[in-house]
């Protein structure tokens, strides 16, 4: 059964730079059956979709983040990551990685909180 | 984009009764690309329901969703005190994705 958890700092002042990173276990990026996917949910529990990256490194992002959003994937280290620059209070939330396999998402890792301050 | 309107906001029930949660789309969802998900206090969303109707490996058959066009609903036929959370909606048209608000269902 696949697991993901993602990794990355709590804490990110404004302007600068969020960096997270997803670990996959139980299951090989490189299968190429699946997306894999970046989802955010903010203190009053609204969820977005910020974008996905598939093993070949194909990236769709948000038309919203598009300007400000990086997601990359090394397959030898069963990781992906995200990169999100000019970081504002807005920005706060749990962060989500996921399994997308067909525009649906069946695995989520635990969910990490970034604060903007 | 294709803005999800969950209803009722809260839904207060009691075990063993059932429970019917609805999603409206403002325009109709393509290919049957509706799902739901439930979230538990601290925890990451699970997905219970893809393609409008079809459950997730695991998710128990007192769960079922239904609905088309722009009108889904999510049921639970008995519920159980592991039921009670929010649920969300969520779509994807072809270029974006996006979620409903949720429905907090509660004891």
């Amino acid at each position: 059964q696949v697991q993901l958890q993602e990794a990355g700092p709590g804490l990110v002042k404004p302007s600068q730079t969020l960096s997270l990173t997803c670990s996959v276990s139980g299951g090989s990026m490189s299968s190429g059956s699946y997306y894999w996917t970046w989802i955010r949910q903010f203190p009053g529990k609204g969820l977005e979709y910020l974008g996905r990256i598939y093993y070949r490194g194909m990236t769709y992002y948000s038309p919203s983040l598009k300007s400000r959003l990086t997601i990359s994937v090394n397959t030898s280290e069963n990781q992906f990551f995200l990169t999100l620059t000019s970081v504002t209070a807005a920005d706060s939330a749990v962060y989500y990685c996921a399994r997308e396999p067909q525009f649906y998402f069946d695995s989520w890792s635990p969910g990490t909180l970034v604060t903007v301050s | 984009e294709i803005v999800l309107t969950q209803s009722p906001g809260t839904l207060s029930l009691s075990p063993g009764e059932r429970a019917t949660l609805s999603c409206r789309a403002s325009q109709s969802v393509k290919n049957n690309y509706l799902a739901w998900y439930q979230q538990r206090p601290g925890q990451a969303p699970r997905l219970l329901i893809n393609g409008v109707s079809n459950r997730a490996t695991g998710i128990p058959d007192r769960f079922s969703g239904g609905g088309s066009g722009t009108d889904f609903t999510l049921t639970i036929s008995r519920l159980e005190p592991e039921d009670f959370a929010v649920y969300y909606c969520q779509q994807y048209d072809g270029s974006l994705y996006t979620f409903g608000q949720g429905t907090k269902l509660e004891i």
